[in-house]
């Protein structure tokens, strides 16, 4: 069975850090692309990174550029996120998801399907003083 | 950036009633829109993606249609077990979600 469990949120004080992880079993890891996706409380879905198959391309919404940083260690099929400068704003609950397929690879580049199944169960990542 | 817009925001429907939930894009996405249903304290399902195209698992009732800028999911004859809230995505351009759409028990 295919599964994904966050873990590593919790209360932290604006401007703090935390480091979420995303531990995946039933796959093979290191073929999909894998993404972070939050939900404020009551409010929608707003994609925040995503991270390519080996880690060398990682990208990120404007919102979070500069002071979160994905990456994964694929011997441990560990999805991580490390954010630092924690504001009010980032108060959500963080979901991994897996990219829907493998990448769709040319003769030069691979390619983020950018659909997600499956996800996690969420961490909840609250930020107040 | 793309803006998703949904319609409408909440739908009251009973069981056995057909729905259609619409996702407007602000600008031509050709086909790359998924769908997900997420119901209370739990994530998000995938229930289409590619506009039209029926995620393993989820049943025959769901379908999805439209390309371009408007785009429709439809739930043939609703089950107790579809009251939940729908999301649209495009896949385009980077990614972004629709508002959402609550589809409560009329």
């Amino acid at each position: 069975e295919v599964q994904l469990v966050e873990s590593g949120g919790g209360l932290v004080q604006p401007g703090g850090s935390l480091r979420l992880s995303c531990a995946a079993s039933g796959f093979t890891f290191s073929s999909y692309w894998m993404h972070w996706v939050r939900q404020a409380p009551g409010k929608g879905l707003v994609w925040v990174s995503r991270i390519n198959s080996d880690g060398s391309s990682t990208s990120y919404a404007d919102s979070v550029k500069g002071r979160f940083t994905i990456s994964r260690d694929n011997a441990k099929n560990t999805l991580y996120l490390q954010m630092n400068s924690l504001r009010a704003e980032d108060t959500a609950v963080y979901y991994c998801a897996r990219d829907g397929r493998p990448p769709y690879c040319s003769s030069t580049s691979c390619y983020a399907r950018n659909w997600f199944d499956p996800w996690g169960q969420g961490t909840l990542v609250t930020v107040s003083s | 950036d793309i803006q998703m817009t949904q319609s409408p925001s909440t739908l009251s429907a009973s069981v056995g009633d057909r729905v259609t939930i619409t996702c407007r894009a602000s600008q031509s996405i050709s086909s790359w829109l998924a769908w997900y249903q997420q119901k209370p304290g739990k994530a998000p399902k995938l229930l289409i993606y590619k506009a039209s195209s029926l995620e393993s698992g989820v049943p025959s009732r769901f379908s999805g249609s439209g390309s371009g800028t408007e785009f429709t999911l439809t739930i043939s004859s609703l089950q107790p077990d579809d009251f939940a809230t729908y999301y649209c995505q495009q896949y385009n351009s980077f990614v972004s979600f629709g508002q959402g759409t609550k589809l409560e028990i009329k």
